[in-house]
């Protein structure tokens, strides 16, 4: 149980795009999702908090125009990477959690723009 | 805030060595603390957990036990093999009341790699 998904694990886009990553819970409903960012041989950086039907909440330096959540189901959660750029190239990965302290972490997208 | 350090790698073993991986932390109250272990390209897995002081977390020959006194959570096997080569981190999660109730917060990372 308590399975999450990612869709896609690997996409490349041209700068000056959006590229959209979906993360589902498979088995469960999860009413809070996080969304990480991850560079090589680094630690996961929190990036925002969304509950369902309400608004993501940033961390710090986080740009929300530019990282688009939307939660709006139990079981679907969005960011999407608007006017991409290189440096947005990175291993994105999310979570999400029904007990509100244990996270169950979907596979990873692979996030490469040229 | 709350912060978790782990001992810095990489860390190279021969198969069926004795693995610890150190893990310390600062958070107020009582956080639940975490083991998740990363392969490479793919997301994390929990590898165990502990909720409260003196629980002790194993899963797959991998121990880890809650110590409040030392604010710990050291990562223990006793034999390794090479299919434990990943990136291990130590997290915790902030107690229920608080403005962070619910993040992780994580570690570095430590990459083991096992040789046969």
């Amino acid at each position: 149980g308590a399975v999450v998904s990612q869709h896609p694990s690997r996409v490349i886009c041209k700068s000056g795009t959006s590229v959209k990553i979906e993360c589902r819970s498979l088995d469960f409903q999860a009413t809070t999702m996080f969304w990480y960012r991850q560079f090589p041989k680094q630690s996961l950086m929190l990036m925002a908090t969304s509950n369902e039907g309400s608004k993501a909440t940033y961390e710090q330096g986080v740009e929300k125009d530019k990282f688009l959540i939307n939660h709006a189901s139990l079981t679907l959660s969005t960011l999407t990477v608007t006017s991409a750029h290189p440096e947005d190239s990175s291993f994105y990965i999310c979570s999400a959690s029904h007990t509100g302290y244990e996270q169950y972490f979907g596979p990873g997208t692979r996030l490469t723009v040229t | 805030g709350n912060s978790v350090t782990q001992m810095e790698g990489p860390v190279t073993l021969s198969e069926e060595a004795f693995l610890t991986i150190n893990c310390t932390y600062t958070a107020t109250g009582y956080p639940s603390l975490f083991w998740y272990v990363q392969y490479p390209g793919e997301g994390l897995q929990l590898l165990l957990k502990a909720t409260k002081a003196d629980d002790k977390g194993s899963n797959k020959g991998f121990e880890a036990t809650y110590r409040k006194e030392t604010t710990s959570f050291h990562l223990e096997k006793g034999s390794v093999q090479v299919s434990d080569s990943a990136v291990y981190f130590c997290a915790l999660s902030a107690v229920a009341g608080g403005t962070s109730y619910g993040k992780l917060t994580f570690g570095q990372g430590t990459i083991l790699t096992v040789h046969p």
